[in-house]
Formats: structure tokens, C-alpha cells, sequence
């Protein structure tokens, strides 16, 4: 089992710019997250997905716009990135919903936005 | 707002001593408290408390929380280099949001 993986592990975007950021897990996992790691700091919430076919915000929804594609996978994505979107992106699964389940988190996404 | 605060920021200690880290919060609806180690990659899950004073333990960590005061508290026994981590405190509630703490950095010297 691969666990959680994200794919790309490194990006450098220009302000502006526009990607997405993609997360599969193996585990049959109903829930899965997307948070954000900036320096020194702690995770943010951005999106979160209970269920297949569900998305609801987090915290720090703003500039985010996400997808759960199917049960496995579950994509964020940045519209017109901005240097304050600079962080580190880990993805997130858990068994069921309900944050009170052990998460278990990808390997990450540094992103820098110039 | 939900808050989670992590106490000490930092700590540096040599092998051998015994560490505690903090966490103290106010959330509303709380529904568990997780302890996660975080060593320059993605975060590793350690322990689960929903029920004031029962300790889990493995190995020579063990954790503890107090739902009236509001904390818990992570031990370290015996630390080893090992350690050396940023352990991350994150508070869940019913309304199905979790909110994490800013972490403490530890860092155990031979």
C-alpha cells in the first residue's frame, strides 16, 4: 500500500499562474483533507471532503478551489496563484468522517508562488 | 474561534532527560485531542484522547488529557536523538472541523 501520495513534490509558480495539486490514497479512506504548513506554523484547513461527492471549507478557504474526484482522489486547485499561497500542501485521509479519526497525511507539496 | 496553544515553542534537551509538552485549548463541541510527531515530512500520528485521565502510552511516550482544565500533556522518558521532532497538538469537535496548534520543536543533543 502506497498510503497517501501527492504528486507534484516541488513547484514554483508565477503570480497568477494556475495549477492543481493532486492526492490519491489506497486505503479506502471516506474522508480526506487538504491542509496548508507555513513556517514555524502549525496546519490550516483548507478543504475537506467527508464523502465521496461531498467538499466542504475549512479554515483558510480563500484562493482554493478543490475536487474529490472519485473515492481515492481528491484535488486542490489554485485559480491565479498568489505569493501569500507560498506554504507547504499535505493531504489528508481518514477512515470515516469525523476528524476525531487519526489522519494520515501525504509526503507534501512545497509550493512558491514569485 | 477555536484555539489550540502549544507550550513550550522550542525545547532542547541532551539524551536521557524527560520532556513534557503542552497543549492546552478552547474549541467548542470537543470531540478528541491528537498528538502528532512531524520530523521534516508529513506527520505521523501517536495518540487518540477522548476521556480525561486515561494515559496512553507506547513505548516512552505517554499522554494524558484534562477535558475541566482544558489540556493535555505528551511525555517523553529516556529521550534519544530520535526524538528530535516538532510535535503537533490538534483538537476535533463534533461540528466535524479539527484545529491544530502551532507545534513545539524539540531537539535532543547526544
Amino acid at each position: 500500500n502506497a498510503g497517501v501520495t501527492q504528486t507534484p513534490k516541488f513547484q514554483v509558480l508565477k503570480t497568477g499562474q494556475s495549477m492543481t495539486l493532486q492526492c490519491a490514497q489506497d486505503m479506502n479512506h471516506n474522508s480526506m483533507y487538504w491542509y496548508r504548513q507555513d513556517p514555524g506554523m502549525g496546519l490550516r484547513l483548507i478543504y475537506y471532503s467527508a464523502s465521496e461527492g461531498t467538499t466542504d471549507k475549512g479554515e483558510v478557504p480563500n484562493g482554493y478551489n478543490v475536487s474529490r474526484l472519485n473515492k481515492r482522489e481528491f484535488s486542490l486547485r489554485l485559480e491565479s496563484a498568489a505569493p501569500s499561497q507560498t506554504s507547504v500542501y499535505f493531504c489528508a485521509s481518514s477512515r470515516r468522517q469525523a476528524f476525531y479519526n487519526e489522519q494520515f497525511f501525504g509526503p507534501g507539496t512545497r509550493l512558491t508562488v514569485l | 474561534e477555536d484555539k489550540v496553544v502549544q507550550s513550550p515553542l522550542s525545547l532542547v534537551v541532551h539524551e536521557g532527560d524527560t520532556v513534557t509538552l503542552n497543549c492546552s485549548y478552547e474549541v467548542t463541541n470537543f470531540r478528541s485531542l491528537l498528538w502528532y510527531k512531524q520530523e521534516k515530512k508529513a506527520p505521523t500520528f501517536l495518540f487518540m484522547l477522548t476521556s480525561s485521565g486515561i494515559e496512553k502510552k507506547s513505548g516512552r511516550l505517554s499522554s494524558i488529557l484534562d477535558k475541566k482544565e482544558l489540556f493535555s500533556i505528551l511525555n517523553i522518558t529516556a529521550t534519544q536523538t530520535g526524538d528530535s521532532a516538532v510535535y503537533l497538538c490538534a483538537v476535533a469537535t463534533n461540528a466535524g472541523k479539527s484545529t491544530f496548534g502551532d507545534g513545539t520543536t524539540l531537539t535532543v543533543k547526544p
